[in-house]
């Protein structure tokens, strides 16, 4: 079993959805907990950052985290076609240093 | 941008030659990390530096070397590339990782 595990996609959605996008991981030493997201033919990009369960709200971005369940979650609100991009979840585990272990990413894409 | 660049952005080469990948960052981050993203496995971590000098093995380092002479440069070494090898390389820096825009490689 992988440590971290992330539905591949692809994911297509119309304007404005909202978008869910989910991880689940099995050691319940991980705290630290992020987004990125992946243009293609470049490199990722932080979205969001959290060490804690519960949500966090970025603008039209929430991360969310149930440390009860190792699951987390990544909603957007009113999507767009900018949007559209590969979606890969991180987690850290405290102690660990600097050490991520990635998801393989979600593939989304946002349709006019 | 995070000031992190990496050379080439692209390289094609052959199997058992030396390769050498490099990371520059203007940040002045202590950390430095070594990607590889291949279709079905995502980001993983090759090697990673902690300081000048201060390097440890990531999950996939076999086959591989890196050196961090200067806080700035952390260079990722192939000995004798394989096929293997083929994939597309990123440099990480800082706590949170920001990411370079990342290496083709492609070894025939």
């Amino acid at each position: 079993q992988k440590e971290v595990e992330q539905d591949p996609g692809p994911l297509s959605v119309p304007e404005g959805a909202i978008v869910s996008l989910n991880c689940t991981y099995s050691n319940s030493a991980f705290q630290y907990f992020m987004w990125y997201r992946q243009y293609s033919r470049k490199g990722p990009e932080l979205l969001m950052y959290t060490y804690s369960s519960g949500n966090k709200e970025d603008g039209r971005f929430t991360a969310q985290v149930d440390k009860s369940s190792k699951y987390i979650s990544l909603f957007i609100r009113d999507s767009q076609p900018s949007d559209s991009a590969t979606y890969l979840c991180a987690i850290n585990p405290e102690g660990g240093g600097n050490k991520l272990t990635f998801g393989t990413g979600t593939q989304l894409k946002v349709e006019l | 941008d995070a000031g992190i660049t990496q050379s080439p952005r692209h390289k094609v080469t052959e199997t058992g030659t030396p390769v050498t990948l490099r990371c520059h960052q203007t940040e002045n981050h202590r950390y430095m990390y070594w990607y590889r993203q291949d279709p079905g496995h995502g980001l993983r971590l090759i090697h990673y530096s902690y300081g000048v000098k201060d390097t440890d093995k990531g999950e996939v380092s076999d086959g591989y070397s890196v050196s961090r002479s200067k806080t700035e440069d952390f260079l990722l070494t192939l000995e004798s590339a394989t096929s293997s090898q083929t994939s597309v390389y990123f440099c990480a820096i800082g706590d949170t990782q920001y990411f370079g825009p990342g290496t083709r490689l492609t070894v025939l």
